[in-house]
């Protein structure tokens, strides 16, 4: 089964705006990772997050992880056109299985 | 997608009939992976190789195989097509283990169509 469920499935707001993207996933993690998908591609490593932080910046990427709720935000700010895609968040186990675990992604739209 | 090559990139094939998608890096990466995307479903792991020779299953393996004979290559088979697994197939070569992240570059995928 899924390790990472995403909230919402889709997301659909106008360029300018803040859009965040919710994680939760089921057991203990290594790291948590953002990838996102444009229509066609393949998936593209955004940002990471081990499990002792809490707060990550990356650009205009903000990610937050609470481990006690199991679970991680993606916040994009000042939003353009270009970052319409899909994005996905992916776990490391802390067993160390050699296995990413992807959740179902959250389709986001920005409206010129 | 810089150093990791998916082939083919688009298969129409029929029920019962053997394929094979061939995923080829030139990073001298020690992890390797197959996925399979779905409307719905995600990514899903089918497959995962750690070195030469060397495979695991994900949560996805039932009516596929693997081989890696060499560090640059890694086969993904369907000995039987079936319908179901009508999918987008993405490899992915892990990049980031020599930091003690696990970050993965994805090809750009094999589109496979089972009639």
């Amino acid at each position: 089964s899924q390790q990472g469920e995403e909230d919402p499935q889709a997301l659909s707001i106008q360029e300018g705006e803040n859009a965040t993207m919710n994680c939760s996933y089921k057991t203990s993690i290594n790291n948590l990772q953002w990838y996102r998908q444009n229509s066609g591609r393949g998936l593209v490593h955004l940002i990471l997050i081990r499990s002792n932080e809490r707060e990550k910046h990356s650009g205009r990427l903000r990610v937050t992880l609470d481990t006690s709720k199991k679970s991680s935000s993606l916040l994009i700010t000042a939003s353009r056109a270009a970052d319409t895609a899909s994005y996905f968040c992916a776990t490391y186990g802390s067993s160390n299985t050699g296995k990413l675990i992807f959740g179902q992604g959250t389709t986001l739209q920005v409206k010129p | 997608d810089a150093g990791i090559t998916q082939s083919p990139r688009h298969k129409v094939t029929e029920t019962g009939t053997p394929v094979t998608l061939r995923c080829h890096q030139t990073e001298n990466h020690r992890y390797m992976y197959w996925y399979r995307q779905d409307p719905g479903h995600g990514l899903r792991l089918i497959h995962y190789s750690y070195g030469v020779k060397d495979t695991d299953k994900g949560e996805v393996s039932d009516g596929y195989s693997v081989s890696r004979s060499k560090t640059e290559d890694f086969l993904l088979t369907l000995e039987s097509a079936t319908s179901s697994q009508t999918s987008v197939y993405f490899c992915a070569i892990e990049a980031g283990q020599s930091s003690g992240a696990n970050v993965l570059t994805f090809g750009a995928g094999s589109r496979l169509t089972v009639l």
